[in-house]
């Protein structure tokens, strides 16, 4: 079964300096992967996807993820932390809904990430 | 404008009771989804629905039924609470449910229930 593994659950930076957010996946498929970020008391929000095509993708607010077939990973990273972006990020995979046709998400268990001044 | 809205915002129960909580989007989508969020803050999802049609049913307890009156509108209920329901539910809708789920999903800012 597909499935997606976040390694590491709080992940804390200073402010200015280097986000990177761990994902692994499992599949034995070429999987589809996102990732959401949960501001407090907020629903989850779209930062980005991999479906096909480039490996490197680009999303909102500056964040990036690699997709490393060869690693089974898609790590979330951003070049310069903000304060704004303190939030719980989850990343997901597309899996069969069993017995269906449909795709559904799959989430990993979700990172903490705290931005220190 | 409020994309997908969820009401109630908090509800805190005791255990026994029947609890409905509402989901309204304005986005024109066909696919809506229920998930739920643990305190441990684990999301999976529940239900989805399609045109009206429940097409993923997850393995959840006979005592939550969904119910979609209308393509924007899809309200859980849940009859019997119990402890272990205490959690954030979270509605949520796209464009079309296809297997690759290339249409983004849109959340809801979610229902906290406290059941106690």
């Amino acid at each position: 079964a597909q499935s997606v593994t976040q390694l590491g659950s709080h992940v804390s930076v200073s402010e200015g300096a280097l986000v990177l957010l761990r994902c692994n996946y499992s599949s034995s498929v070429p999987p589809y992967l996102f990732w959401y970020v949960q501001y407090p008391n907020q629903g989850l929000q779209l930062l980005l996807k991999y479906t096909t095509g480039a490996t490197l993708v680009k999303g909102i607010n500056g964040f990036e993820a690699e997709f490393k077939k060869s690693e089974t990973s898609f790590h979330l990273t951003k070049p310069s932390a903000h304060m704004s972006d303190a939030a719980e990020y989850f990343c997901a995979v597309i899996t069969n809904a069993g017995g269906t046709s449909y795709g559904k998400l799959t989430f990993g268990q979700g990172t903490i990430l705290t931005v220190h001044p | 404008d409020t994309a997908v809205s969820q009401t109630p915002k908090y509800l805190v129960t005791q255990m026994g009771n029947d609890k409905s909580i509402k989901c309204e989007q304005n986005l024109g989508h066909d696919t809506m989804y229920w998930y739920k969020q643990d305190s441990k803050k684990f999301l999976k999802i529940m239900f989805s629905y399609n045109n009206k049609e429940l097409i993923i049913n997850e393995t959840v307890p006979n005592r939550f039924s969904p119910k979609s009156p209308d393509k924007a509108h899809l309200n859980l209920h849940i009859n019997s609470l119990e402890l272990g329901d205490s959690a954030v539910y979270f509605c949520a809708s796209s464009q079309d449910p296809g297997f690759y789920l290339i249409y983004e999903q849109y959340f809801g800012p979610g229902t906290r229930l406290t059941v106690t």
